[in-house]
């Protein structure tokens, strides 16, 4: 089961900053948020992880609430190319390594 | 360096037959893992496989479905009596696990079409 809930679809304008909320209420302590987005027929590219603290790196900027059950991915200034689907993903520790578990994205339409 | 490869990029075949999926992971990458991805769907967890250790069939969605990874590096995904449902992009991503980040990388995926 998915351990996390995403709007379904979201519009941005280009230039703008576009805020995708992720909500994760049953989060473990010991698990991280990652986040990835999938363009149109193309393999999910990593964006950033974080466990607690905020992160941010050269693509966006990942808020984690104090009681971790939610968190916001930022893309600062959306562009066209960033039109795809962004999904939260938790990953869980297992036997050696971890399981990602995905839910079932937004689908965020940078507009002109 | 070279990315994770999957290979074919498309195949289209009957109801009934058997069909092999084949992905290369990024060489040195010791867990690799297999999702489906239906139209318009999420990723659905397959199976994956961490360095010798026995690998986790947990979301594999019935015994037609199998997997092997020999040598702990290519790995095959194994659809035997195909069904029209079983018709989805399969997307095959690897990691370096014993880093902070284990972040996933991906392949393009296997569109398979059952018709």
């Amino acid at each position: 089961d998915a351990k996390t809930t995403q709007p379904t679809s979201m519009d941005c304008a280009e230039g703008r900053a576009a805020n995708l909320p992720c909500n994760h209420s049953t989060i473990s302590g010991n698990e991280y948020v990652y986040w990835y987005r999938q363009i149109h027929s193309q393999g999910p590219q990593y964006i950033i992880h974080g466990l607690k603290n905020n992160e941010t790196n050269e693509m966006a900027s990942l808020i984690i609430t104090e009681d971790r059950k939610s968190s916001t991915l930022i893309l600062p200034h959306a562009t066209l190319r960033d039109t795809a689907v962004y999904y939260c993903i938790v990953r869980v520790p297992t036997s050696g390594t971890y399981k990602y578990i995905f839910g079932t994205g937004t689908r965020l339409k940078v507009l002109a | 360096g070279a990315g994770v490869s999957q290979s074919p990029s498309n195949k289209v075949t009957e109801k009934g037959k058997d069909v092999e999926l084949r992905c290369d992971p990024i060489s040195g990458h010791t867990a690799l893992y297999w999702y489906r991805q239906s139209l318009g769907q999420g990723l659905e967890f397959l199976i994956y496989f961490q360095g010798n250790s026995a690998p986790d069939k947990s979301g594999l969605p019935s015994d037609r479905f199998s997997a092997e990874r020999t040598g702990g590096s290519v790995s095959t995904l194994t659809i035997q009596r195909t069904q029209q449902e079983d018709s989805a992009v399969y997307l095959c991503a690897s990691t370096m696990t014993g880093t902070h980040n284990n972040e996933q990388f991906f392949g393009p995926g296997t569109r398979l079409t059952v018709l």
